[in-house]
C-alpha cells in the first residue's frame, strides 16, 4: 500500500538528548513537510523539502534539523536546542497541490 | 501573514442531524484549501480539495463550498453519524512562493451521539 510511514509511534527524550524522528513515502512524491501539533493549537510548519538535497526552514525551525538524501526519506532530528519539544510530530507529503499526512510520533520529554 | 480560524471549536450533535463547520482566512489569495479529519493521537485524513477557480467539491455525504472574496469556506455533514466523531482541520495553501505550506485552523471537535 502506498503512503507515509513515520516510526516510533511513541519517543521518549531525556533533557540535553538529540532524537530522530523518521519519516519514510513510497508515494514518489517531491515535496515533503514536517509539522508539530499542540494541544489547542493548529499544525505549524517546522522544515520542509521540495526537492532531494533541498530543504527550507519553515515557521518554528529554532531547535530542529533535517536532510533530504533520498526521495522516499526526510528525517527530522529534535536537537537539545528545542525548548519545548514535547508534542506530536507529522509529516507529510504533496502531489498535485493535495497533502497527505502519516500517522505522527508523540515525542515526550522525560 | 495569512491566519486561519474555525468556529465553533466544539459542536455536539444527535445522529442524523445535517450540520455546518466554518473556516474563515484573513488573505484572500489563497491557492487551494483542504479540509482534513484527524482521529484521536492519530494523523490526518484529506477529505476535500478546493481549488481557488473553484466553489464547491463533494465527496459522498461532505460537502466543502469557497469563497475567497469573503475568506470563508464551510464543510457540511449531511445525515451525521457516531462515526463522523472526529476533529476536522480546514488549511489554506497561499501558492507561489509559499506552495505547499499549510496554513491551519485549530480545529472544530465534533461529537456526533447516538
Amino acid at each position: 500500500d502506498g503512503g507515509i510511514t513515520q516510526s516510533p509511534k511513541y519517543l521518549f527524550r531525556k533533557e540535553g538528548q538529540n532524537v530522530t524522528l523518521s519519516c519514510e513515502q513510497n508515494l514518489n512524491h517531491d515535496a515533503m513537510y514536517w509539522y508539530r501539533q499542540d494541544p489547542g493549537q493548529g499544525l505549524r510548519l517546522i522544515y520542509y523539502s521540495q526537492i532531494v538535497n533541498d530543504f527550507q526552514k519553515g515557521d518554528i525551525a529554532e531547535g530542529y534539523s533535517v536532510s533530504r538524501e533520498k526521495k522516499e526519506s526526510f528525517p527530522l532530528t529534535v536537537t537539545s536546542a528545542q525548548k519545548n519539544p514535547t508534542a506530536f510530530y507529522l509529516c507529510a507529503s504533496m502531489e498535485n497541490t493535495e497533502a497527505f499526512f502519516g500517522q505522527g510520533t508523540r515525542l515526550t520529554v522525560v | 501573514k495569512q491566519e486561519v480560524t474555525q468556529i465553533p471549536a466544539a459542536l455536539s450533535v444527535p445522529e442524523g442531524e445535517n450540520l455546518v463547520l466554518n473556516c474563515s482566512f484573513t488573505d484572500s489569495a489563497i491557492y487551494n484549501l483542504q479540509w482534513f479529519r484527524q482521529d484521536p493521537g492519530k494523523g490526518l485524513t484529506s477529505l476535500l480539495l478546493i481549488q481557488s477557480s473553484q466553489r464547491e467539491q463533494t465527496s459522498g455525504r461532505l460537502n466543502a463550498s469557497l469563497d475567497k472574496s469573503s475568506g470563508r469556506s464551510t464543510l457540511y455533514i449531511a445525515a451525521s453519524q457516531p462515526g463522523d466523531s472526529a476533529t476536522y482541520l480546514c488549511a489554506a495553501d497561499a501558492g507561489g512562493t509559499s506552495y505547499g505550506k499549510l496554513t491551519f485552523g485549530q480545529g472544530t471537535i465534533l461529537t456526533v451521539h447516538p
